[in-house]
């Protein structure tokens, strides 16, 4: 079974640059997850999806980040414009259907803003 | 915040048995323990999850005391593989569609000395 994969696996961008990172969850899972990871710090969730519906986006910076998964498989995160603080590793996971369902992560993307 | 605690690090013999508490005193009846580990520049990898038994795989052991306010991962035989960042995490089932994203702490940091 192919995990979940993301790419780029590394970005550098400038500052006020807009950057965009693509997931694509193991095959038949419904749930999908974006996270951010800081240095030395556990990843935080930016939002949930159920199939093609955001049912969690409560911690997404709506002013310059956005998300889509317009056919309920694959998803895109994209930041505009990217700042200085951005700087992060950007993680994908996904889950099945059913109550204690594990998430499974993707390796991530590391965004580098300068 | 996290509801566990783990301490920050650990360290453990190669071939010998690395044991990891989690203390979750709060946890409620439907919340599960999950337990996952990230080596550097990698994902979160899913270990092991239990509710109320204990369970093991092919990975680890997951000991969950009788009143459910602590665990242990146990990894048997522990490799310098086997180092990396573990965290304990507790959440709730959900019901229907996929459950709420996990909340991760700061985790235990293991490492194995040859």
């Amino acid at each position: 079974e192919a995990g979940v994969v993301q790419s780029p696996r590394y970005k550098i961008i400038e500052k006020k640059q807009p950057v965009a990172f693509w997931c694509n969850p193991i095959s038949g899972h419904n749930t999908l997850y974006w996270y951010l990871q800081n240095l030395g710090q556990g990843p935080e969730l930016l939002i949930r999806y159920e199939n093609e519906e955001a049912v969690d986006d409560s911690q997404l910076p709506k002013d310059r980040f956005s998300a889509e998964r317009l056919k309920g498989v694959d998803s895109t995160l994209k930041i505009q414009p990217a700042e200085l603080g951005d700087s992060a590793v950007y993680l994908c996971a996904s889950s099945s259907t059913g109550e204690s369902s594990p998430l499974h992560f993707g390796n991530g993307t590391r965004l580098t803003v300068t | 915040d996290a509801k566990t605690t783990q301490p920050t690090s650990m360290d453990c013999a190669e071939g010998r048995a690395a044991n990891l508490p989690c203390n979750h005193s709060t946890i409620s009846g439907n919340e599960y323990v999950y337990w996952y580990r990230q080596i550097h520049s990698q994902g979160p990898q899913y270990i092991i999850h239990g509710l109320k038994n204990n369970e093991t795989n092919e990975m680890a052991s997951l000991i969950i005391t009788e009143d459910r306010k602590s665990s242990t991962l146990i990894l048997p035989h522990a490799t310098l593989r086997d180092t990396a960042v573990y965290y304990c995490i507790v959440r709730v089932a959900g019901s229907g569609g996929g459950a709420d994203g996990l909340t991760f702490g700061k985790g235990t940091h293991l490492i194995i000395q040859p």
